[in-house]
């Protein structure tokens, strides 16, 4: 069975700083990550996906997250925080067709 | 990126009538469709797979005759919640992907806002 832990449902950080959410897996096969934004009452919006290749993987808006294979792990981060940046992040694998989904990270900005 | 439309956007409607969301892929061939529903603050749990042409699958304890899934064509997909009720209101979010292309990710909608009154 695959799943996905998000430590830390909440995250605070002043603008200007680095962010990082935490996400790690557990998948019986090699995963596809995704890490997703939601703003409210919207839709989920694609930040970056590792599917093969360079671990260090580069997305929108300046995020950026690598995946180690060793740490089971797949951190998102950014190194300076922007008040736009405030939303709910979900860290996800794919392993065939279904996706399994993190319980989510909600960012806070403070400026 | 692909896009997937959903609508509406929000509906609201009285308890013990249906309501219908679609599903949309404006510009590719989605092959498989998911369902989720997000209460506030949680993340997203999957209510069911649709694939064109055939059944949905449903997740465990999802009532496969309130929440109604069509899959008909490659570009829609319907959910329509049967006989609503209070405890359905809920953010419902669609997702599709098209499995014939390897390492793609889901594009979502926008998701749709249902309260029941």
């Amino acid at each position: 069975a695959q799943s996905v832990t998000q430590l830390g449902s909440h995250v605070s950080v002043s603008e200007g700083a680095l962010v990082l959410l935490r996400c790690n897996y557990s998948s019986s096969v090699p995963p596809y990550l995704f890490w997703y934004v939601q703003y409210p009452n919207q839709g989920l919006q694609l930040l970056l996906k590792y599917t093969t290749g360079a671990t260090l993987v580069k997305g929108i808006n300046g995020f950026e997250a690598e995946f180690k294979k060793s740490e089971t792990s797949f951190h998102l981060t950014k190194p300076s925080a922007h008040m736009s940046d405030a939303a709910e992040y979900f860290c996800a694998v794919r392993t065939g067709n279904q996706f399994y989904f993190g319980t989510g990270t909600s960012l806070t900005v403070i400026p | 990126g692909a896009v997937v439309s959903q609508h509406p956007s929000w509906v609201i409607c009285k308890s013990g009538t249906s309501v219908k969301i679609e599903c949309r892929s404006l510009d590719f061939q989605a092959t498989t469709m998911f369902w989720y529903r997000q209460f506030p603050k949680q993340s997203l749990m999957l209510m069911a797979t649709s694939n064109e042409g055939s059944k949905a699958t449903y997740e465990q304890g999802v009532e496969k005759d309130k929440f109604l899934i069509n899959h008909a064509s490659l570009t829609l997909s319907t959910l329509t919640v049967t006989s609503a009720h209070p405890e359905d209101s809920s953010f419902y979010i669609c997702s599709a992907r098209d499995i014939q292309v390897e390492n793609t990710e889901a594009f979502f909608g926008q998701g749709t806002r249902l309260t029941v009154v």
